[in-house]
């Protein structure tokens, strides 16, 4: 079993829809939960960066940690075209060296 | 440069060559990783070096993958006898010294490997 788990996708929504993204970990010493970006032919780039449970709110986007369930979320509200890409959840232990990543959900905004 | 430059971005080798990539992290950044992201597969961690400390290699899948990181800097990972199942992209991140993980990983837009 993968320490962090992601339905791959793709997922298809249309234009304006709120678009739900999850991954499951199965370490309970993680604490840091971030939300990545990667677009096709690039590099990851971070959107959200949480510290342990609760919601975080960066304009359209809401990072959501629930430890109890060891359960992440990622909501897009009025989702764009440029919103498609694969988003990656990673997360990581307080004094950890690296990152452990889903292996990313595939989304596609339609006009 | 303002952001982690990788080269070369693209690389199509033949079975059994060697392949060296490289990773020019930002500027002042003490940390520096190196990921490989095959199909399906999400990032998969191989090596960690922060500053002068021995590296976390244990990422790494094979004697036949290793990496150095020169003053610091400029980092190499370098694949010996490649065989296809090391078609991958390979990605470099760096983070800074200051207080905070994740808001401070930076990653370049990686090194696409093919071995035919």
């Amino acid at each position: 079993q993968k320490e962090v788990e992601q339905d791959p996708g793709p997922l298809s929504v249309p234009e304006g829809a709120i678009v739900s993204l999850n991954c499951t970990y199965s370490n309970s010493a993680f604490q840091y939960f971030m939300w990545y970006r990667q677009y096709s032919r690039k590099g990851p780039e971070l959107l959200m960066y949480t510290y342990s449970s609760g919601n975080k709110e960066d304009g359209r986007f809401t990072a959501q940690v629930d430890k109890s369930s060891k359960y992440i979320s990622l909501f897009i509200r009025d989702s764009q075209p440029s919103d498609s890409a694969t988003y990656l959840c990673a997360t990581t232990m307080v004094g950890g060296n690296k990152l452990t990543f889903g292996t990313g959900t595939q989304l596609k905004v339609e006009l | 440069g303002a952001g982690v430059s990788q080269s070369p971005s693209n690389k199509v080798t033949e079975k059994g060559k060697d392949v060296e990539l490289r990773c020019d992290p930002i500027s002042g950044h003490t940390a520096l990783y190196w990921y490989r992201q095959s199909l399906g597969q999400g990032l998969e961690f191989l090596i960690y070096f922060q500053g002068n400390s021995a590296p976390d290699k244990s990422g790494l899948p094979s004697d036949r993958f290793s990496a150095e990181r020169t003053g610091g800097s400029v980092s190499t990972l370098t694949i010996q006898r490649t065989q296809q199942e090391d078609s991958a992209v390979y990605l470099c991140a760096s983070r800074s010294p200051t207080r905070g993980f994740g808001n401070t990983i930076y990653f370049g837009e990686g090194s696409w490997l093919t071995v035919v």
